[in-house]
C-alpha cells in the first residue's frame, strides 16, 4: 500500500524568502513521486517528478525536490518564493510508476509582500 | 496543444437530483481518470479507463456513481441520486500510453444542496 503525509497544511512565507514543504511517503516497491500545484480555479498542474533517476529533481518555476529514501521524504524546495507561487500543493505517490496515483491532503503555500 | 476539456465548471443541485459531467481528454490519449476532491482534501481516484474499458473503478460508489467512455474518446461522469456528501471537485485528467504523466482538466465545482 502506498500513501503520502504532508508534514504541514499551511506555510506562510515573505516574497523573496526560501520555501519548503515538507513530504513523507510509504511505499511498498520503489515509487514515483510528483508534485504537483494547484492554483484557485485551476486544474492540478504537475511541477516536478521522480522516476528513479537523479535523486535531486529540478522542475518548473525554480522548484526542486530531493529524494530521500532512508528517510522515506521528498521535500519541496524553492530559493526565492515569488508572490505567483501562492497556490496548493501536493505531494504525489505511485507504486506502479504513473498510473495510481496517491494524493497527500496538500499544503497551502502564502506568500506575503 | 489543448488541454483536458471539462463541462460543466460549476452545478449546483439539491440532493436527490441526478448530474452529470463531460471530460474531453487530450488528443490521442488513451487513459482517462476521473477523481473526486473533497474541500480540503487532495484528490482520490473514482476511476480509470484505457481506451474505452474500465481498468480501476474500486473506489467508485457504484451504486450512485456511473461512468462510460464511449469510442475512447471522451468520458461522462454521472451521478444519481445526489447526496451532500458530493459535493466536491471532480477531475479529469487524461495521460498517453508512452509518457504516462496525468494531465489534469479545470474540474467541476458540484454543490449539493
Amino acid at each position: 500500500a502506498q500513501s503520502v503525509t504532508q508534514l504541514d497544511s499551511h506555510v506562510s512565507v515573505s516574497e523573496g524568502t526560501p520555501v519548503l514543504l515538507r513530504c513523507n511517503y510509504s511505499s511498498s516497491y520503489s515509487p514515483s513521486l510528483f508534485w504537483y500545484v494547484q492554483h484557485p480555479n485551476k486544474g492540478l498542474q504537475l511541477l516536478l517528478k521522480y522516476t528513479s533517476a537523479a535523486t535531486l529533481v529540478k522542475g518548473i518555476n525554480g522548484f526542486e525536490a530531493e529524494f530521500k529514501k532512508s528517510e522515506t521524504s521528498f521535500h519541496l524546495t524553492k530559493p526565492s518564493a515569488h508572490m505567483s507561487d501562492a497556490a496548493e500543493y501536493f505531494c504525489v505517490v505511485s507504486d506502479t510508476g504513473y498510473s495510481t496515483l496517491t494524493f497527500g491532503k496538500g499544503t497551502m503555500l502564502l506568500v506575503s509582500p | 496543444e489543448a488541454g483536458v476539456a471539462q463541462s460543466p465548471r460549476y452545478k449546483i443541485i439539491e440532493k436527490r437530483q441526478s448530474v452529470a459531467f463531460w471530460c474531453n481528454p487530450i488528443s490521442g490519449h488513451a487513459t482517462l481518470y476521473w477523481y473526486q476532491q473533497i474541500l480540503g482534501q487532495g484528490p482520490k481516484l473514482l476511476i480509470q479507463f484505457q481506451n474505452n474499458g474500465v481498468v480501476d473503478d474500486s473506489q467508485l460508489p457504484k451504486d450512485r456513481f456511473s461512468a462510460e467512455r464511449l469510442k475512447g474518446v471522451d468520458s461522462t461522469l454521472k451521478i444519481q441520486p445526489a447526496k451532500l456528501e458530493d459535493s466536491a471537485v471532480y477531475l479529469c485528467a487524461s495521460s498517453s500510453a508512452d509518457q504516462g504523466t496525468q494531465y489534469f482538466g479545470p474540474g467541476t465545482r458540484l454543490t449539493v444542496l
